[in-house]
């Protein structure tokens, strides 16, 4: 299958600081990713839809000037959580999509720690 | 918009026995139906899907199962060994403002136990 690749694998940051995660597809090109959100023992929730070269589509109640996606290119999609605080502390996982196809491959997601 | 119901969400069995984790969904238009595992700390790993033209899938201990008219969708996994122990997620995947967005499930937690 596609390989989707995520860094950083777990970053502990400070409440206040920016953390950036980056999401790449290594073996295709993906115009569209998807970055999601995880708690424990719970499902995936769909934060944002990041379509290259244009803005994201965030879900309702996903603030978009909290979480910034860039998609500059066909292979890289960014999400940066700005001004972190503890209640940020989650996993979060990016995939991208093989077009034609519509199949989805995840990353091994981030973790964030927010102290 | 679609809504995806999964169950059982905890499903314990022993080695050598089979799984079977059932989905259901609500928008006649979903088209694809990927399933996800995903192992503690990791992300969710693609182990097959189908489409909405085929009614069955297998790949080797793994299967899907498709009925369009009830709008349900099955995972079965036979001869479980303790390393199918994880999580795991179905999706349906319909066309939604443009863009074809997949919904998953709650998720399922199987133990395997040797």
């Amino acid at each position: 299958g596609a390989v989707v690749s995520q860094h950083p694998s777990r970053v502990i940051c400070k409440s206040g600081t920016s953390v950036k995660i980056e999401c790449r597809s290594l073996d295709f090109q993906a115009t569209t990713m998807f970055w999601y959100r995880q708690f424990p023992k719970q499902s995936l929730m769909l934060m944002a839809t990041s379509n290259e070269g244009s803005k994201a589509t965030y879900e309702q109640g996903v603030e978009k000037d909290k979480f910034l996606i860039n998609h500059a290119s066909l292979t890289l999609s960014t999400l940066t959580v700005t001004s972190a605080h503890p209640e940020d502390s989650s996993f979060y996982i990016c995939s991208a999509r093989v077009p034609v196809v519509e199949t989805q491959y995840f990353g091994p997601g981030t973790r964030l720690l927010v102290l | 918009g679609e809504n995806v119901e999964q169950h059982p969400s905890t499903l314990s069995v022993q080695e050598g026995d089979s799984a079977v984790i059932k989905c259901t969904y609500s928008d006649s238009a979903s088209n694809y139906f990927p399933w996800y595992k995903q192992e503690l700390g990791k992300g969710p790993q693609l182990i097959i899907d189908i489409r909405s033209n085929v009614g069955e899938k297998k790949d080797q201990r793994i299967a899907v199962t498709l009925n369009k008219t009830a709008k349900h969708f099955s995972l079965h996994i036979t001869e479980t060994q303790p390393e199918d122990s994880a999580v795991y997620f179905c999706a349906a995947t319909a066309l939604s403002g443009g863009s074809y967005i997949p919904t998953f499930g709650r998720g399922t937690s199987l133990i395997v136990h040797p």
